[in-house]
């Protein structure tokens, strides 16, 4: 059984503070990460991927992933209100025929206020 | 950019009536995938597919059936609608085993 724990907040911070989002997980399996952000009434948009140990940067993000423990975290810098949002974390593992469908966290609700 | 569009943003059906929803993708991904999005579940894996006619069962396939004729379309099909089935259905795309890209989703109220 595959399970991803998340906690669904919600988080709430201020302007400019640095967002800290985590993610753990029991299942050795998991090969590859993701983090999604979804605006309410809307898709997922994929916001950073990664496969191995160790961080990863993109602008005000950085994933980090640590397979020993288990335990990936998104961190958002300099947090505006726009950030305000549900973000999921996601694992998924590798097959024969390619990519196997994805396993979701629950989503955290992060609120940021002006 | 890649683009998944799904056939409806809304929809309401009648508790028995056999529903589709379609998906079509513009990128020529290999793999598309059928979630559900329900509060306090999160998004659970109905169906995926990683080439044309081929399909695999998901987490919960129950109640569901898809089809992939062709590579840049996937159809989710309710054979028999129940209220249960209410939910937000999002579509994804994927190359190989990359990042998967969601569709805006479909709202299905089922009454």
């Amino acid at each position: 059984q595959k399970e991803v724990e998340q906690d669904p907040g919600p988080l709430s911070v201020p302007e400019g503070a640095i967002v800290s989002l985590n993610c753990t997980y029991s299942n050795s399996a998991f090969q590859y990460f993701m983090w999604y952000r979804q605006y309410s009434r809307k898709g997922p948009e994929l916001l950073m991927y990664t496969y191995s140990s160790g961080n990863k940067e993109d602008g005000r993000f950085t994933a980090q992933v640590d397979k020993s423990s288990k335990y990936i975290s998104l961190f958002i810098r300099d947090s505006q209100p726009s950030d305000s949002a549900t973000y999921l974390c996601a694992m998924g593992t590798y097959s024969g025929g390619g990519a196997d469908g994805l396993t979701f966290g629950k989503g955290t609700h992060l609120i940021i206020q002006p | 950019d890649v683009k998944v569009t799904q056939s409806s943003r809304y929809l309401v059906k009648r508790t028995g009536e056999k529903v589709f929803l379609e998906c079509v993708q513009d990128m020529d991904h290999e793999n598309m995938f059928w979630y559900r999005q329900d509060p306090g579940l999160g998004l659970r894996l109905i169906y995926f597919s990683y080439d044309v006619k081929m399909k695999e069962k998901g987490d919960i396939p129950e109640g569901y059936s898809v089809s992939r004729e062709k590579k840049e379309r996937f159809s989710l099909i309710l054979e028999s609608a129940s209220t249960n089935q209410t939910s937000m259905y999002l579509c994804a795309s994927s190359l190989a085993a990359n990042e998967q890209f969601f569709g805006p989703g479909t709202r299905l109220t089922v009454l």
